[in-house]
């Protein structure tokens, strides 16, 4: 099955520095990769996804770049600010299997 | 639109009784999944429903676990009998299509077994 792997598992940096989170799948057949954060007390949210065929995207302070050759994925936060502090968990999705399989999530502490 | 509802928020129990969890997917979308999150194994999918019929459900840990989806709108996931190390947070998530879109969390429902 797949197997995804998260790092770093906690990252602490002061605002307005940039925050990179890093991810790397071993199923060469995933092909949607989404990114979720989640606040304490609440549910994993989507924040940006990237499907295979794209190398990045990017939404204002957000960014995902794919490499899928190399098998790895990450998310880049640009201009953190303290509400940016959250647990953050990458998945790769092999859409004909139909299911996701997360990391183990990074927390993320923006320091003001 | 509410988002997908969880009930009960919390939930405590003591070893051996029967819990029962409930999830309300956002009108619409076609499938369900369901998911447990402690701190040893992180978010862990258990099972999962496209069109209320379960595809997956090779997460599912023993057969103490069963979940249904009677209907587009309403899923439960049971344990029975309850065990200590069943204490987490399950989630419930919903999507349209398949697992290519957007998962859609619930609140979760925290359950501690004594």
């Amino acid at each position: 099955g797949e197997n995804v792997e998260q790092h770093p598992s906690t990252l602490s940096v002061q605002e307005g520095d940039s925050a990179v989170i890093k991810c790397t799948y071993s199923d060469s057949a995933s092909n949607y990769f989404p990114w979720y954060k989640q606040e304490l007390g609440k549910g994993p949210q989507l924040i940006i996804d990237i499907r295979s065929n794209v190398g990045e995207k990017k939404d204002q302070r957000i960014a995902v770049t794919l490499n899928k050759t190399a098998k790895h994925f990450s998310l880049h936060i640009t201009e953190t600010q303290p509400e940016d502090s959250a647990v953050y968990f990458c998945a790769a999705t092999n859409t004909n299997a139909g299911k996701s399989t997360f990391g183990d999530g990074t927390t993320l502490t923006v320091k003001p | 639109d509410a988002g997908v509802i969880q009930s009960p928020r919390h939930e405590v129990t003591e070893m051996g009784q029967e819990v029962t969890l409930r999830c309300k997917p956002i009108s619409g979308h076609n499938s369900l999944f369901w998911y447990r999150q402690t701190m040893m194994r992180g978010l862990e999918l258990l099972i999962y429903f496209n069109n209320n019929v379960p595809i997956d459900d090779s997460g599912m840990p023993e057969d103490r676990f069963s979940a249904k989806m009677p209907n587009a709108s309403f899923s439960t996931l049971k344990i029975q009998p309850s065990e200590p190390r069943d204490s987490a947070v399950y989630f419930c998530a919903s999507s349209e299509g398949y697992s290519y879109n957007e998962q859609f969390f619930g609140p979760g429902t925290r359950l501690t077994v004594l």
